[in-house]
């Protein structure tokens, strides 16, 4: 099975941005991968925030967007805010079955 | 509008199943998949396979394969998961989400494996 990988922990200051990466085991992360970003705040279930590489859903912020960047898929936050805090999973597609990456804990402070 | 509910926690003790369920509303429940997905405590997601609401064929992560079946019930709009087996890593929060950008996610069933 693909391993799926992220950065552990990440820091941003407010009104900063920060780029997330998701590799693979594999090679390079392409659109085929279908890279999902997830969010997740303590005790509550995951929400997405980006599908299909940059699709957004109706409430993503405006201030996230997904990308393919030197081989992975990324996810920007420009403009932090504090409400940003929470873990961040990328998700891959591998010819039907699915790997979530570790997920990076994303501080802003 | 969009709806996934899960059944409530379950307390099991190793060696038996659970099932878990998932109702949809506010949809075609035929017209998309529907995905599992755990958290053991503390940890991140994992994700544990798929059922084609409308054909009922299924796949799932090589981890699972021979312990989890996956059903639905197309009259009644649910999709379950059953796992067999279980251990007491097998304690986790599961969640059935919607396939076609994942934008709906049920709350989320804890399942405790304790002797």
């Amino acid at each position: 099975q693909a391993v799926v990988t992220q950065e552990p922990s990440l820091t941003v200051s407010p009104g900063g941005t920060v780029t997330l990466t998701c590799g693979s085991s594999t090679g390079a992360v392409t659109s085929g991968h279908y890279p999902y970003w997830f969010q997740q705040k303590p005790g509550q279930a995951p929400r997405t925030l980006i599908y299909d590489t940059s699709n957004k859903h109706s409430w993503t912020p405006a201030r996230f967007s997904g990308s393919l960047l030197g081989g992975k898929a990324a996810l920007t936050l420009s403009g932090a805010q504090p409400e940003d805090e929470a873990e961040y999973y990328c998700f891959l597609c591998y010819d039907s079955t699915w790997v979530f990456g570790g997920g990076t804990k994303l501080t802003v402070l | 509008q969009v709806q996934l509910v899960q059944s409530g926690a379950e307390v099991k003790k190793p060696g038996a199943s659970v099932k878990v369920s998932c109702k949809a509303s506010g949809y075609t429940f035929t017209g998309y998949y529907i995905h599992w997905v755990r958290q053991a405590p503390g940890q991140g997601l994992e994700w544990m396979g798929w059922i084609n609401a409308n054909s009922g064929g299924t796949n799932c992560a090589q981890k699972f394969q021979g312990r989890v079946t996956m059903t639905r019930d197309t009259a009644i709009s649910t999709a379950y998961m059953d796992l067999s087996s279980l251990r007491s890593d097998d304690t986790a929060v599961y969640y059935c989400a919607r396939d076609h950008g994942w934008g709906y996610w049920g709350q989320g069933t804890l399942v405790t494996v304790s002797s």
